[in-house]
């Protein structure tokens, strides 16, 4: 069975450039979720999908990230304009439903730096 | 305070060895629990869920305490294989708050 994709895989920017990221959840996984993961800590939850609806997005900057699921399948991430202090691994995750014992799996990540 | 706390380490113990993390949670409405392995540049995967009445897997046993608030991951015999860092999970409401992570080093 296929894992959950991400792209690119590494990026680096300038800071106050724009930057995106793809993610496609393991095939039939309902709940798609995006972690930001700083160095030394452990991943934070930024946004959690339900098919194409927001469950959660609570803990997302939303004056300069925003993301979407239009679908209900793949999902982007996008931050404009970046900040130093974006610099992080930004981790997809997908589930198969929102039960609390449904396990994420979890993509390779998109490593950021921001320069 | 962090909603989940666990001692940063590393440990770094001998092949064989036994050792036990910890980890503290605030929210007491959570429900549900788990330890993650995270290696080195790589995502996080799901090492075993955590239940009250505490569950092993071979050579890993997790122990809950509700009242204490409190978590727990035991590796006995340990192998080189298992160095990573383990992130302590609870999931008070349809998502999962982890902690730092405690990083372990077995050496030969």
């Amino acid at each position: 069975e296929a894992g959950v994709a991400q792209s690119p895989r590494y990026k680096i920017i300038e800071k106050r450039q724009s930057v995106a990221f793809w993610c496609n959840p393991i095939s039939g996984h309902a709940t798609l979720y995006w972690y930001q993961q700083i160095l030394g800590q452990g991943p934070k939850l930024l946004i959690q999908f339900q098919n194409n609806g927001v469950v959660d997005d609570s803990q997302l900057p939303k004056d300069r990230f925003s993301a979407e699921r239009l679908k209900g399948v793949d999902s982007t991430l996008k931050i404009q304009p970046a900040k130093l202090e974006d610099s992080a691994v930004y981790l997809c995750a997908s589930s198969f439903g929102l039960a609390e014992d449904n396990e994420q799996f979890f993509g390779p990540g998109t490593r950021l730096t921001v320069l | 305070r962090k909603e989940v706390e666990q001692d940063p380490g590393p440990f770094n113990v001998p092949e064989g060895a036994t050792v036990a993390f910890n980890c503290t949670y605030s929210n007491s409405a959570s429900q549900s629990f788990f330890w993650y392995r995270q290696d080195c540049r790589k995502e996080p995967k799901l090492l075993m869920s955590v239940y009250s009445s505490g569950n092993e897997d071979g050579r890993f046993t997790a122990q809950l305490n509700r009242a204490s608030q409190y978590i727990s991951l035991l590796i006995r015999d340990s192998k080189l294989s298992d160095s990573a860092t383990y992130l302590c999970v609870v999931n008070p409401r349809y998502k999962l708050i982890f902690g730092s992570g405690t990083r372990l080093l077995v050496r030969p």
